[in-house]
């Protein structure tokens, strides 16, 4: 079973505009979020987190909305640039960062 | 290097051969994770060393599977006996301590015929 679900396989937006991946989650448990970026032929890297006591973290162009009671999660990037073009994978978390549970990716590509 | 180091970048195999992946973690992080992702799937949790503890073993998912942190720092992921539902890419991360963003390698693609 998926406890973290990522919906879409790829989305595609035009540059300048807003992106919006979603993330929704099955375990009430999970208290730390957190969104990665992965380039082809390279590592995930870090992109911004989120904690359960809080229902927005921003940074910068990104932003990452947690709606608890619809064990719900959601980035934002505005305005889209052609280097956010990227796989991003949501991932979840109880106590401990080791148990991340990630989901399975949204491909997004930014058109010029 | 200042970043997570795997190798080899990519590796062909055989079924029924072994294979040991590499991964350098950045200078004194304390704790180390191997995951995998097999293709449309997210990453799976393998194994976690944290400093000197036991690690943690539970995402391994058969015997064939083994994992040492050498001196709290390189650490290989063995594989016996490999066959094809083993390929996807092994990625390794780092982290300065066990509830810390991680850092990933690059990974390694492992491909068994």
């Amino acid at each position: 079973d998926q406890q973290v679900k990522q919906n879409s396989p790829s989305l595609s937006v035009q540059e300048g505009r807003i992106s919006i991946l979603n993330c929704d989650y099955t375990n009430s448990m999970f208290d730390y979020f957190l969104w990665y970026k992965k380039y082809p032929a390279e590592g995930p890297t870090f992109l911004i987190s989120i904690s359960s006591i809080k229902d927005k973290n921003e940074d910068g162009r990104f932003t990452v909305f947690l709606n608890k009671s619809a064990k719900h999660l959601s980035l934002h990037i505005v305005p889209s640039q052609p280097g956010d073009s990227a796989v991003y994978f949501c991932a979840a978390s109880g106590d401990s960062n080791y148990q991340l549970i990630w989901g399975a990716g949204t491909k997004l590509i930014i058109k010029p | 290097g200042a970043g997570v180091s795997q190798s080899p970048s990519n590796k062909v195999t055989e079924k029924g051969k072994d294979v040991e992946l590499r991964c350098d973690p950045i200078s004194g992080h304390t704790a180390l994770y191997w995951y995998r992702q097999s293709l449309g799937q997210g990453l799976e949790f393998l194994i976690y060393f944290q400093g000197n503890s036991a690690p943690d073993k539970s995402g391994l998912p058969s015997d064939r599977f083994s994992a040492e942190r050498t001196g709290g720092s390189v650490s290989t992921l063995t594989i016996q006996r490999t066959q094809q539902e083993d390929s996807a890419v092994y990625l390794c991360a780092s982290s300065r301590d066990y509830n810390e963003k991680l850092f990933f390698g690059s990974g390694t693609q492992l491909s068994v015929l």
